[in-house]
């Protein structure tokens, strides 16, 4: 099926410091999505995104926490400063549609900070 | 808000038995109702899903129909195997919003 792609497939970072984490989604999806998933627990949607702009965005997206896809390359979340309670992994997603379509996923980026 | 719920948080089972994992859903209108399947270390997959009254979704001998009249959305499959082990999360793509929202899970154990 189709493929998203996460780099980096995990990083280890020191808290205050900066991270991106980037998405390289299915060439002709337009929506993009970022979900955030601590060690066995469930799915938490973070944001999603559509031409050039945030359409929602939940608590867990604090201030510190930032998207953007700057020319159709990557779609990346940028945390900064991170926190402790950032160490999760996070899903990137894209659809063709709105959230009446399929989401495909990628294999998340694991992000400890230490 | 829309939500979905799960009742199941683990579920262990026999090869060859019958499954069942419920999802029941909140929202207005009529949202899109999506099963997925999350393996270890691995992004959640598309199983399947269903856009109205009555639809049933299938795939890889999973199925479950679209049930507006008790806001259900029921996972089911006649006979499992050791390879269906795995996180099976039910979503609701809401039509008022843009997000798509995850059940808590339900992790499936099945012992050969």
């Amino acid at each position: 099926g189709p493929k998203v792609l996460q780099i980096p497939s995990h990083q280890i970072i020191d808290m205050g410091q900066m991270v991106t984490l980037n998405c390289d989604p299915v060439s002709n999806h337009l929506y993009f999505y970022w979900y955030k998933q601590i060690l066995g627990q469930q799915m938490e949607f973070l944001v999603n995104f559509y031409n050039g702009k945030v359409m929602e965005k939940s608590k867990l997206f604090k201030d510190q926490f930032s998207v953007e896809r700057p020319d159709g390359s990557y779609f990346t979340l940028k945390i900064q400063p991170t926190a402790l309670e950032d160490s999760a992994v996070y899903f990137c997603a894209s659809s063709s549609d709105s959230s009446g379509n399929t989401l495909y996923f990628g294999e998340g980026s694991r992000l400890i900070v230490v | 808000g829309d939500s979905v719920t799960q009742t199941e948080g683990q579920v262990a089972l026999s090869e060859e038995d019958f499954l069942t994992i419920h999802c029941n859903y909140s929202a207005s209108g009529y949202p899109a109702l999506f099963w997925y399947v999350q393996y270890p270390g691995e992004g959640p997959q598309f199983l399947f899903r269903a856009s109205r009254d009555k639809e049933k979704g299938s795939s890889r001998g999973f199925e479950a129909t679209y049930d507006k009249g008790t806001t259900s959305f029921h996972l089911r499959k006649a006979s499992v195997q050791e390879s269906d082990s795995a996180v099976y999360y039910c979503a609701l793509g809401s039509s008022n919003t843009n997000k798509v929202v995850f059940g808590t899970g339900t992790r499936l154990q099945v012992l050969p």
